[in-house]
């Protein structure tokens, strides 16, 4: 069984500072790794993919892949009131297993 | 363009009626999937169709019925559903692992 493991939060961070999000997973030969966002009421947005150890960038996001430690995380600098959303970290395997998501609050 | 499209938006429907969700892509991708996502849940993978043809079925309930008429189109085909069936139905088209969602249909069983 392939799990997927996010703090649920609230994660609540002041406008402009860097939001943290991680994420753990159980299956050790899990290859694609993304974050989606999902605002309430609405489908989740792609917002970063990543498929190799290290770090990738993408406007103010970032995410890191750690394969040996099974860790995935998304970072969010100059944090915005409008990045308010919750974030679900997948891991492919067919179709998408979806962490349970972190809800995110930015604080003006 | 990354758009998936569903109709419709909403559906109302009794637990003997017959219904159906359609989805739609025009991005080339090979690979479609069903998904369904209840309050505050991350999303459930159902189905996945890869070049036409159903490649995973997650134990869904015969009640729901995939169907593929061609490579843009997904139908999603409802009957005798129960209230607990009551969620945001997702629809998604991928290339290689990349998948991105339409807007769902936000399904209401009475």
């Amino acid at each position: 069984q392939k799990e997927v493991e996010q703090n649920s939060g609230p994660l609540s961070v002041p406008e402009g500072a860097i939001a943290s999000l991680n994420c753990t997973y159980s299956d050790r030969v899990s290859q694609s790794f993304f974050w989606y966002r999902q605002y309430s009421g609405k489908s989740p947005e792609l917002i970063m993919s990543i498929y190799s150890n290290g770090d990738k960038e993408d406007g103010r996001f970032t995410a890191q892949l750690n394969k040996a430690s099974q860790y995935v995380s998304l970072l969010i600098r100059d944090s915005q009131p409008s990045d308010s959303a919750t974030y679900l970290c997948a891991v492919f395997a067919d179709g998408l297993t979806f962490g349970k998501g972190t809800h995110l609050i930015i604080q003006p | 363009d990354t758009e998936v499209t569903q109709t419709p938006k909403h559906l109302v429907m009794g637990m003997t009626n017959k219904k159906s969700l359609k989805c739609e892509q025009h991005m080339g991708h090979r690979a479609m999937y069903w998904y369904k996502q209840k309050a505050k849940k991350p999303p459930e993978l159902m189905f996945v169709y890869s070049y036409e043809k159903l490649s995973i079925n997650e134990s869904v309930p015969s009640r729901f019925s995939p169907e593929c008429p061609n490579s843009s189109l997904l139908n999603l085909h409802l009957h005798a559903l129960q209230p607990e069936d009551s969620a945001l139905y997702l629809c998604a088209s991928s290339h290689h692992y990349e998948q991105y969602f339409g807007p769902g249909t936000r399904l209401t069983v009475t």
